[in-house]
């Protein structure tokens, strides 16, 4: 089964907005990753965030991490249409190295 | 200039043909990985290679086959046992498995007639 999975499925937004999505993970981790797919093409990295830190930013993303909550979420700014892509979390399950990725959330942001 | 290929991008197969999907770096990486994705889902993890001439099975190995020869390449083979193929394989490397960020390859689309 799935170590982490995204929420919502979809999210449609209009430029400028904010997006928040979510994931949720089930064992413990030492770290949790967010990545990038643009349609029919490969994952890009954004950001990892480490068990022993709440929050980092990079550039327009914000990610945060409640390990009490097993959860991490992630916030993109004042998106603009070039965000629209697919975004997965991503983390090894307890006692492996390999991550394990979630279903993704579909972000749109129109014009 | 940097970076792990896929080749080719659209791959069309008939059934009951073997079909080799090509991964190549030049990052320098240990550890390099096959994924499937399936339409609105996550990564699933075939196989994956801690270095040359070393593999291991991912989650859903059965019916795919792969050599790792060299460091930078790890070929994947689609065997005729995989009961449905049509997929995007996706193929990552990272500097050591036990390293957190992964590197995508473009993607290779099969499907089978």
């Amino acid at each position: 089964s799935q170590q982490g999975e995204e929420d919502p499925q979809a999210l449609s937004i209009q430029e400028g907005e904010n997006a928040t999505m979510n994931c949720s993970y089930k064992t413990s981790i030492n770290n949790l990753q967010w990545y990038r797919q643009n349609s029919g093409r490969g994952l890009v990295h954004l950001i990892l965030i480490r068990s022993n830190e709440r929050e980092k930013h990079s550039g327009r993303l914000r990610v945060t991490l409640d390990t009490s909550k097993k959860s991490s979420s992630l916030l993109i700014t004042a998106s603009r249409a070039a965000d629209t892509a697919s975004y997965f979390c991503a983390t090894p399950p307890g006692g492996s190295y390999i991550p394990t990725f979630g279903r993704g959330t579909s972000l749109i942001v129109h014009p | 200039d940097g970076g792990i290929t896929q080749s080719p991008k659209y791959l069309f197969r008939k059934e009951g043909q073997n079909v080799t999907l090509s991964c190549e770096q030049n990052l320098n990486h240990d550890a390099m990985y096959w994924y499937r994705q399936d339409p609105g889902q996550g990564l699933r993890l075939i196989y994956y290679s801690q270095i040359v001439n070393d593999f291991q099975k991912g989650d859903i190995a059965e019916g795919y086959s792969v050599s790792r020869e060299k460091k930078e390449s790890f070929p994947l083979t689609v065997t005729s046992a995989q009961k449905n193929p049509t997929a995007f394989y996706l193929c990552a490397s990272s500097i050591k498995v036990s390293t957190d960020t992964q590197y995508f390859g473009p993607g290779t689309r099969l499907t089978v007639l």
